[in-house]
C-alpha cells in the first residue's frame, strides 16, 4: 500500500512569509494527525482529524496556523505569517481510527531565514 | 512531570550486541503502546505495537509492557548497523482522548 505523502519535502522562506503544507494519508485512513518535531525531541500534536472534522486542535496555534481537510481525505497545514521559533519539521500522519497506530510521511522540513 | 519518559541517550553498541531501550510513564489509563524508528531526515516508521502488558516478538525485536511499574521496553538482539537510528516510544489510551504521547526518542549507534 502507498504510504503517507507529504510535500514539498523541504521548504525555506523569509520571516512573515506564509507557507503551507500537503498530506495525502494511506487510502482508507480516517484519522489524520499534523505534528511538528524539533530537533532532538519527539513529534507534538497540533491537530488531530476525524474524517473532515478537527476533534482536536488545543496545541494548534490559531492566530497564525490553520488547517483543512477537505472531503476527509488530503489536509492543508497553513501558517501565516511565519515566525523564526517555527522553524521544524512538520509530519502528517494517519491511521484507520482513533487509538490505532500511526503511520508517518517524510515531513516538511522547514527553515525560517 | 512529562507524560512519557525517555533517556536521549545517544546509545552506542557493537554490532551483535543485545540493545535494551527504556520508556517509562505516569498515566495509567495508557493501553496502547507503540515503539517507532526514525531515520535521519525520515518520518517515524512503526516497529511495534502492543496492548496492555505482557511481550510481543517480531523478528529480532521484542517488545515488553509492564503496567504495574508503568514501564515499557524494546529489546534488539543481534543489532546491525542498519539498525543505527532514533527509537521513539509512544502510547495512548480510550480514556486520554485517544491522543498519542511520544517520547524524545533514544539515539542508537550500532558499531560494525
Amino acid at each position: 500500500e502507498a504510504g503517507v505523502v507529504q510535500s514539498p519535502r523541504y521548504k525555506i522562506i523569509e520571516k512573515k512569509q506564509p507557507v503551507a503544507f500537503w498530506c495525502n494519508p494511506i487510502s482508507g485512513h480516517n484519522t489524520l494527525y499534523w505534528y511538528r518535531q524539533n530537533l532532538g525531541q519527539g513529534p507534538e500534536l497540533l491537530i488531530r482529524y476525524e474524517n473532515e472534522e478537527a476533534v482536536d486542535d488545543s496545541q494548534l496555534p490559531k492566530d497564525r496556523f490553520s488547517a483543512e481537510r477537505l472531503k476527509g481525505v488530503d489536509s492543508t497545514l497553513k501558517i501565516q505569517p511565519a515566525e523564526l521559533g517555527d522553524s521544524a519539521v512538520y509530519l502528517c500522519a494517519s491511521s484507520f481510527s482513533s487509538n490505532q497506530p500511526q503511520h508517518f510521511g517524510d515531513g516538511t522540513r522547514l527553515s525560517i531565514l | 512531570q512529562k507524560e512519557v519518559e525517555q533517556d536521549p541517550g545517544p546509545l552506542s553498541v557493537p554490532e551483535g550486541a543485545i540493545v535494551s531501550l527504556n520508556c517509562t510513564y505516569s498515566n495509567s489509563a495508557f493501553q496502547y503502546f507503540m515503539w517507532y524508528r526514525q531515520y535521519s531526515r525520515k518520518g517515524p516508521e512503526l516497529l511495534m505495537y502492543t496492548y496492555s502488558s505482557g511481550n510481543k516478538e517480531d523478528g529480532r525485536f521484542t517488545a515488553q509492557v509492564d503496567k504495574s511499574s508503568k514501564y515499557i521496553s524494546l529489546f534488539i538482539r543481534d543489532s546491525q548497523p542498519s539498525d543505527s537510528a532514533t527509537y521513539l516510544c509512544a502510547m495512548s489510551g480510550t480514556n486520554t482522548g485517544n491522543q498519542f504521547y511520544f517520547g524524545t526518542g533514544t539515539s542508537l549507534t550500532v558499531i560494525p
